[in-house]
């Protein structure tokens, strides 16, 4: 299993232009997560998803957008780039909560992508 | 919402030395806690949890104790390498959510 994928690993925009980064699995979960990481700062929830079709809103959802049209996929976007989301993007995904057998809740992480925005 | 104390936010320990973090947490509701460490460059990844029915749970030279009284959890890593050298995070759970609340974290400095 390659775990949770993330493209691109950096970019670099320019205020106001629009950008899609992309998050896959391939472990079956059905719980998919988008982070953001500030200098010093813990990772901020900005969107989740409990299965395909269904979004809502985390803490710092204002600027972003997201959709789950299948379990594997859970692309972030951003539609008018504003310097205050320059930011490392984490994507993540659980098994469903509430499993016997220790696994629920585990949350794998993707690489990271490193957003800077001009 | 869910309030996530961590201290201290930077740790310098020689090798073989034990490092310990702590969090604190407001909320009586959190159920699962993990601790993640992070490398340059690279995701935060799982080292160990504990859930809110346990005390205590160890795992080589990590363990991780709760005090659901004080709503506190600390790590300890002993006999410290300087492959632990990275950032720590530690994280809850609310019983009624889905999503990580996670503290701000601390970086560990093992030096030789």
């Amino acid at each position: 299993n390659a775990g949770v994928t993330q493209t691109p690993k950096f970019r670099i925009l320019k205020i106001g232009q629009s950008m899609t980064l992309q998050c896959t699995q391939d472990m079956n979960h059905n719980y998919m997560y988008w982070y953001r990481q500030d200098p010093g700062m813990g990772l901020k929830l900005i969107y989740y998803s409990v299965g395909a079709g269904i979004t809502d809103k985390g803490e710092v959802p204002n600027g972003y957008n997201v959709s789950r049209s299948t379990t594997e996929d859970f692309p972030l976007r951003l539609e008018l780039a504003a310097p205050s989301q320059t930011s490392v993007y984490f994507c993540a995904s659980s098994p469903l909560p509430g499993l016997a057998g220790g696994e629920a809740d585990t949350q794998y992480f993707g690489p990271g992508t490193r957003l800077t925005v001009l | 919402g869910e309030n996530v104390e961590q201290h201290p936010s930077t740790l310098s320990v020689q090798e073989g030395d034990s490092a310990v973090i702590k969090c604190t947490y407001s909320d009586s509701a959190s159920n699962y806690f993990p601790w993640y460490k992070q490398e340059l460059g690279k995701g935060p990844q799982l080292i160990i949890d504990i859930r809110s029915n346990v005390g205590e749970k160890k795992d080589q030279r990590i363990a991780v104790t709760l005090n659901k009284t004080a709503k506190h959890f600390s790590l300890h890593i002993t006999e410290t390498q300087p492959e632990d050298s990275a950032v720590y995070f530690c994280a809850t759970h609310l019983v009624s959510g889905y999503a990580l609340n996670f503290g701000k974290g601390t970086s560990l400095l093992v030096t030789p």
